[in-house]
């Protein structure tokens, strides 16, 4: 079957660096999503990692492994802002997502 | 650029009514759309992917004749649910895609839908 794994809740402190994994299984693979999501709101698309390797845009870097069926997301000089629920999404063959649950970042002062 | 306007934000009715909800996609245009609902803390359910021009494509266990997906154009997309009851109340959002497969969707700001 297809499964996507991260955690469900992961605590960092303001100006931190915090690392976010996923783990997926598909059948198929055209790329992985990261995608933040207040509470309350729609998700806000991140970032999109279809190769191997570290895609940076700012404070927020996405790295991918194909072959270990890998993600993280990486969130530097973490603000309040930040603290959102993270949803990691695989696209399979037949180009659908399949979401994760999502990972509840708490950021402290 | 890739801005979704879903509407309404919130409703609040009573018991048997039917709503609508719109999803468009304002600057660009969208094959396909999507709609998803969404319960406190948990993920996003994929209810139903709509394709301009052509009949809906459904999840396993969503109800066509209760949630009925009309995409007309390449920018509109509608849900409606069809004679709501009080399990139907959650959080509906739309996301479309612009250009091919592989692309982002971009999400509507989601409609809260409670039924009394």
């Amino acid at each position: 079957g297809q499964n996507i794994d991260q955690p469900t809740e992961m605590t960092a402190t303001e100006g931190a660096i915090v690392q976010i994994n996923c783990t997926y299984q598909t059948s198929g693979f055209n790329g992985l999503f990261w995608y933040q999501q207040h509470a309350g709101e729609a998700p806000t698309f991140l970032s999109y990692n279809v190769l191997d390797g570290l895609e940076e845009k700012g404070r927020f870097s996405s790295f991918l492994s194909r072959s270990k069926g890998y993600s993280y997301l990486l969130l530097k000089e973490l603000q309040m802002k930040d603290s959102a629920s993270y949803l990691c999404a695989a696209m399979d063959s037949n180009y659908q997502l399949i979401w994760g649950a999502g990972t509840k970042l708490i950021i402290k002062p | 650029g890739a801005v979704v306007s879903q509407h309404p934000s919130r409703v609040i009715c009573k018991s048997g009514t039917s709503v609508k909800i719109e999803c468009r996609s304002l600057d660009f245009q969208a094959t396909t759309m999507f709609w998803y609902r969404q319960f406190p803390k948990k993920s996003l359910m994929l209810m139903a992917t709509s394709n301009e021009g052509s009949k809906a494509t459904y999840e396993q266990g969503v109800e066509k004749d209760k949630f009925l997906i009309n995409h007309a154009s390449l920018t509109l997309s509608t849900l409606t649910v069809t004679s709501a009851h009080p399990e139907d109340s959650s959080f509906y959002i739309c996301s479309a895609r612009p250009g091919q497969e592989n692309q982002p969707q971009h999400f509507g700001d989601g409609t809260r839908l409670s039924i009394l």
